[in-house]
Parts: C-alpha cells; structure tokens; sequence
C-alpha cells in the first residue's frame, strides 16, 4: 500500500490552455475526494466520488471544471481554458466505506498537484 | 452553513512545553471533528478524529485533543512539544448526517517550535 499518489506534482501552464491532473487512491477505498487548496488556507471540497458515481459537487466547481473516475479507480480532474485564479494545490484523497461504522473513516490525502496559471 | 475557526494563524512554543492549538466549529447536528498536520511540500497527514464517546481523543505522535460540546471547541494538544512538531496544522468538521463524508477545513495554524 502506497498511499494516494498524484501527477503531476507540479503543473506550469499558460492562460487559456486545458490541464488534467490524475489521482490513483489507495487501492481498495471507494470515496475518493477533490479539494483545492490556495496559500494561507484551508483545502476547500470540490467533488465527491462513491466507487464511479459523482455524487457532490461543490459551487466551486465551474463548468471549466470536470472529473471522472471510470471504473471506480483511478480519477481525473480537468480544468478547461485555465484562467489565473485556478492556480492552487489540487489535493485528492480516499477513504474506504463500506457500512456506517467505516462510513466516519479519515480521508488520506496525496501530495497535491500544484498548478500555476501564467 | 458548516464552519471552521483556527482563531490563531501561528503559535510558537518551546521545546518540552505543552502545546495547544485552538480550533471551534459550527454544524447542525452531531459534528465528526479531526485533526490533520501538513509538512511543507506534502500532503494533510491525519493525527486524530472525534466520532463519538470519551471526549478526550488520543491521536498520533503523542498528540491529543479534547471535544468539549458546550463551547463548540476541539481543541489539539500535547504535553511536550518537539522541534519536529513545527508545521501547519488543520482541523476540520464533517456534519454528523453528511452522506459524503465531505470534510470543512479551518484556515490552519502554523506550529513553530523552537529548541
């Protein structure tokens, strides 16, 4: 078990242009989550996954944004026609719930992908 | 609406002191509260969580926090702190009826210890 990863780590990217950024959880967790973390604050949610479904999706989330998660894996968050304010950590974690008890498990978090937005 | 306040952007403490860092929350509900630590260029490390039953919750690394309803508080301790400790700190809520499971993060507090 190796945790949650995620590529790229870090991301340079010019105005207007599409980035997709990859998140592999830890093997057998069925939620998998989005957050966006910006300097000097808190991870803020974006979306939610239970196994393949999107289930959430936060305000935050524009239409620029997507994410799947086919097959209930590995996921993918999409930002279209970047803009300078989505420059952020982008972190994702896992967790595994498979009945109310495990339901309060804590998420693990991957290192992030941090993006910037010229 | 779900909240998070860290009232405190940094606390610095000396080696062998005890530590507190300061969190309280609003929710409807029961409140799922946990604490995670992010060491620079890594991801949130979780270090305890509040669910239910002794309001004192013992965590990873000797660390500690202890759930007091009546001042909405969860507040992460230890009884001494090391140089190792020095990083950014979170605590976040999880509304006790939430599906998702999705967390509300405070704005963190920098731990900075010194020897």
């Amino acid at each position: 078990d190796t945790g949650v990863s995620q590529d790229p780590r870090h991301k340079i990217t010019k105005r207007g242009q599409n980035v997709t950024f990859r998140c592999d959880p830890i093997s057998e967790h069925n939620r998998l989550y989005w957050y966006r973390q910006t300097l000097g604050q808190g991870p803020e949610f974006l979306t939610y996954f239970q196994n393949e479904a999107q289930l959430e999706k936060s305000r935050l989330l524009s239409d620029r944004f997507s994410a799947e998660r086919p097959k209930g894996s590995f996921s993918t968050l999409e930002i279209q026609r970047t803009e300078q304010g989505d420059s952020a950590m982008y972190l994702c974690a896992s967790s595994l719930a498979r009945d109310t008890l495990s339901s309060y498990n804590e998420q693990f978090f991957g290192p992030g992908t941090r993006l910037t937005v010229l | 609406a779900q909240s998070v306040a860290q009232p405190e952007d940094q606390v610095n403490v000396a080696e062998g002191n005890p530590l507190t860092v300061k969190c309280t929350y609003s929710v409807s509900g029961n409140p799922y509260l946990f604490w995670y630590v992010q060491y620079p260029n890594r991801g949130l490390q979780f270090l305890l969580k509040y669910i239910t039953g002794d309001n004192l919750v013992k965590g990873s690394y000797g660390f500690e926090a202890e759930f007091n309803k009546s001042q909405t508080s969860f507040h992460l301790k230890k009884p001494s702190a090391l140089v190792s400790d020095s990083a950014l700190y979170f605590c976040a809520v999880r509304r006790g009826s939430s599906n998702t499971g999705k967390l509300i993060f405070g704005q963190g507090t920098t731990l900075q210890v010194k020897p």
